[in-house]
C-alpha cells in the first residue's frame, strides 16, 4: 500500500526553525515529485512547495527565503525546513505525491498524508 | 499566486445535481488544462477526484465530472449522495511551475 506519513510538527516560537518529515512506503519518493501543502485553522488548502523528480524546486511566495523543500532517497523521505517561522504558518501541513501513470506525470496529487500540525506562538 | 476563486457553498437535495465553479487566470487555469479537484471531509487528508480537468482516478465514481472553458472550470456532481457532503477544493498549475488552490467550496446536502 502506497503511504505517506508525516511528522515533526509542534509548537514553537515565532522567529523559530522546524524540520518536518514525510516518509513515504510502498513507492519511490525520487519517481515521483512531491508537494507540501498546509491548511491554517478553519481555512482552505495552500499549496507550499514542490520538489521533482529531477530535484527542482519551487516555493509559494510567502516562503520562499525561509522554508526549503528536500529529499533523502536513501530514507524514501521528503523534508521541509522551516526557518523565521511567523504565525501566520500555523497550519496543518501535508505531504502530497505528485500522480504519474507510467512514463506520465500528472499536475495533480493523488497519495496525501496524515499531516502534522505546526503552531506557532509566544 | 491568487488563490482560485470558488463560492464559499453549495447546496442540494440527494439525487440532485451541483455544479462549483472556480475561476482563474490566463497564467493558470485559462493557460493549462492542469486542473485538479479535492474532496476533504472533516478531520480527513484531501481526496484527489478529478486530474486534467476531467479525468478521474479509479474509484471515483462517475458521477463526478469536471469541465473548462476560458479561466474558469467546473466540478459537477450528479445524483448527490449524502457522503458528498465536503469540502472541494479545486487547483490548477501555473505558468510560474507552482500550484494554486481555490479557496473551498462547502457542500451541504440537504
Amino acid at each position: 500500500e502506497e503511504q505517506l506519513v508525516e511528522s515533526g510538527g509542534g509548537l514553537v516560537q515565532p522567529g523559530g526553525s522546524l524540520r518536518l518529515s514525510c516518509a513515504a512506503s510502498g513507492f519511490t519518493v525520487s519517481y515521483n515529485y512531491m508537494s507540501w501543502v498546509r491548511q491554517a485553522p478553519g481555512k482552505g488548502l495552500e499549496w507550499v512547495s514542490i520538489i521533482y523528480s529531477g530535484s527542482s524546486t519551487y516555493y509559494t511566495d510567502s516562503v520562499k527565503g525561509r522554508f526549503t523543500i528536500s529529499r533523502d532517497t536513501s530514507k524514501n523521505t521528503v523534508y521541509l525546513d522551516m526557518n523565521s517561522l511567523r504565525s501566520e504558518d500555523t497550519a496543518v501541513y501535508y505531504c502530497a505525491r505528485g500522480l504519474v501513470r507510467g512514463l506520465s506525470t500528472y499536475y495533480a496529487m493523488d497519495v496525501w498524508g496524515q499531516g502534522t500540525t505546526v503552531t506557532v506562538s509566544s | 499566486q491568487s488563490a482560485l476563486t470558488q463560492p464559499a457553498s453549495v447546496s442540494g437535495s440527494p439525487g440532485q445535481s451541483i455544479t462549483i465553479s472556480c475561476t482563474g487566470t490566463s497564467s493558470d487555469i485559462g493557460y493549462y488544462n492542469y486542473v485538479s479537484w479535492y474532496q476533504q471531509h472533516p478531520g480527513r487528508a484531501p481526496k484527489l477526484i478529478l486530474y486534467d480537468v476531467f479525468n478521474r482516478p479509479s474509484g471515483v465514481p462517475g458521477r463526478f465530472s469536471g469541465s473548462k472553458s476560458g479561466n474558469t472550470a467546473s466540478l459537477t456532481i450528479y445524483g448527490l449522495q449524502t457522503e458528498d457532503e465536503a469540502d472541494y477544493y479545486c487547483s490548477s498549475y501555473t505558468t510560474s511551475s507552482t500550484h494554486v488552490f481555490g479557496g473551498g467550496t462547502h457542500l451541504t446536502v440537504l
